[in-house]
């Protein structure tokens, strides 16, 4: 079964607003990581939050991570055309394992 | 750098027909891995390997085998291809395994009819 579960499925906005996208895991992780995929395309790798580490921010995008419910956010802020694409969720886990989400497709509205 | 590196980009094959689908890296990166996305399914692992030498089952490891001979080869092998085996491929690499930022290919679309 799938490590990481990403909500929502499927996501559309206006190009500006803010796009918030969560994923919840299973299992003790070492990292939890965020990839977006433009379609067609392979994955780019976004941000690495660490299993002690409770936010981060890297230019637009800010991650949490909440181990105790075993759950992190990602929020994508005054979005852009650009961030159309499909976002995933990787949980690290202690066994050398990398299980993906099923990820959301994110559409910015012109 | 080329980075990860994958061929064919698009492959069809009939049921029963076996194939090898090539990854490589130049980064020196010691984890290497394999992944399917299906529709809806998101990335399952199929195999990964933290060095050469030694490889290891994922979550979908049926109908599949890997080698790694070498740092910068880890080729996926389909024994005898399936239906449910059609998917797009794709291979990643990372030098500090699980810990850290993984680099992907462009994938390999594979048909099998």
């Amino acid at each position: 079964s799938q490590q990481g579960e990403e909500d929502p499925q499927a996501l559309s906005i206006q190009e500006g607003e803010n796009a918030t996208m969560n994923c919840s895991y299973k299992t003790s992780i070492n990292n939890l990581q965020w990839y977006r995929q433009n379609s067609g395309r392979g994955l780019v790798h976004l941000i690495l939050i660490r299993s002690n580490e409770r936010e981060k921010h890297s230019g637009r995008l800010r991650v949490t991570l909440d181990t105790s419910k075993k759950s992190s956010s990602l929020l994508i802020t005054a979005s852009r055309a650009a961030d159309t694409a499909s976002y995933f969720c990787a949980a690290m886990n202690r066994d050398d394992k990398i299980i993906f989400g099923k990820g959301t497709r994110l559409h910015i509205l012109p | 750098n080329a980075g990860v590196t994958q061929t064919p980009k698009f492959q069809v094959l009939k049921t029963g027909q076996s194939m090898t689908l090539q990854c490589a890296q130049d980064m020196n990166h010691e984890y290497m891995s394999w992944y399917r996305q299906d529709p809806g399914m998101g990335l399952r692992l199929i195999h990964y390997s933290v060095g050469a030498g030694i490889t290891d089952q994922g979550e979908v490891p049926n109908g599949y085998n890997v080698s790694r001979s070498t740092t910068e080869d880890f080729p996926l092998r389909l024994l005898s291809a399936a239906p449910s085996q059609t998917s797009v491929y794709f291979c990643a690499s990372s030098p500090t395994g699980t810990s850290g930022e993984q680099f992907f290919g462009p994938g390999t679309r594979l048909t099998v009819l």
